[in-house]
């Protein structure tokens, strides 16, 4: 069965540090992989989208970036983290095509920017 | 463009009365819809989701919804609500042409009161 794993849980980070956030999905092939932000009390926004090795497309402007270097691994990255940067991250595949295919979402890193 | 409205930020209901989360979606062609499930902390769980085949549909733990294309709307509901049952609950659209990407509501807060 598949299954996605994002790591870490929680972590509290001082402006103006880096930032990496990983994701790996195991028991399929070439799946389609998304990074999320969700603000307190807001929706799920999408920040990065990958449909293969390298490809990766942003939806939003922002101080972050997203790497695809193995099929089943996605990392999110940011250079120098701003206060705003705050928020939980949740990580989600799914199967390659078109819009039926479900997302299956991780357990989310909750990131505190002080 | 392909959005969705979920009509109340917060529902309060009695365990044991009857649940309903209100959405409405605007897509330009035939929708895929989602409903999610978020405990606190916690990723994404799918509820249920309908892609063109019976317009009532059946997901876990007692959900419901129904897609009504006349009112574009997909309200979730539940004939009885139980403790467990708080949480967010996300309402989610995407279409054929949107192929990848999802666009989720705001969502809706559950409390159930003992």
């Amino acid at each position: 069965s598949q299954t996605i794993h994002q790591w870490p849980a929680t972590l509290v980070q001082p402006v103006g540090s880096p930032l990496s956030l990983e994701c790996t999905v195991e028991g399929t092939s070439n799946p389609n992989l998304y990074w999320y932000r969700q603000a307190a009390g807001r929706g799920l926004q999408l920040l990065f989208y990958s449909v293969g090795i390298g490809q990766i497309s942003s939806e939003v402007p922002q101080n972050l970036s997203a790497s695809r270097p193995q099929d089943r691994q996605f990392i999110l990255s940011s250079k120098k983290l701003l206060l705003s940067d705050s928020g939980f991250y949740l990580c989600a595949w799914s199967s390659p095509g078109g819009a039926k295919n479900i997302q299956y979402f991780g357990a989310g890193t909750r990131l505190s920017v002080l | 463009a392909q959005s969705v409205t979920q009509l109340d930020s917060h529902v309060s209901v009695s365990e044991g009365t009857p649940v309903l989360l209100r959405c409405n979606y605007s897509s330009s062609y035939s929708p895929s819809l989602f409903w999610y499930v978020q405990h606190p902390n916690k990723g994404l769980q799918l509820l249920l989701k309908y892609t063109s085949a019976a317009t009532l549909v059946k997901g876990i733990n007692g959900f419901e919804a129904e897609f009504k294309k006349s009112e574009t709307s997909f309200h979730l509901t539940k004939p009885s609500a139980h403790m467990s049952d708080a949480a967010e609950y996300f309402c989610v659209v995407s279409d054929q042409w949107t192929g990848n990407q999802f666009y989720f509501g705001t969502g809706t807060s559950l409390t159930v009161i003992p």
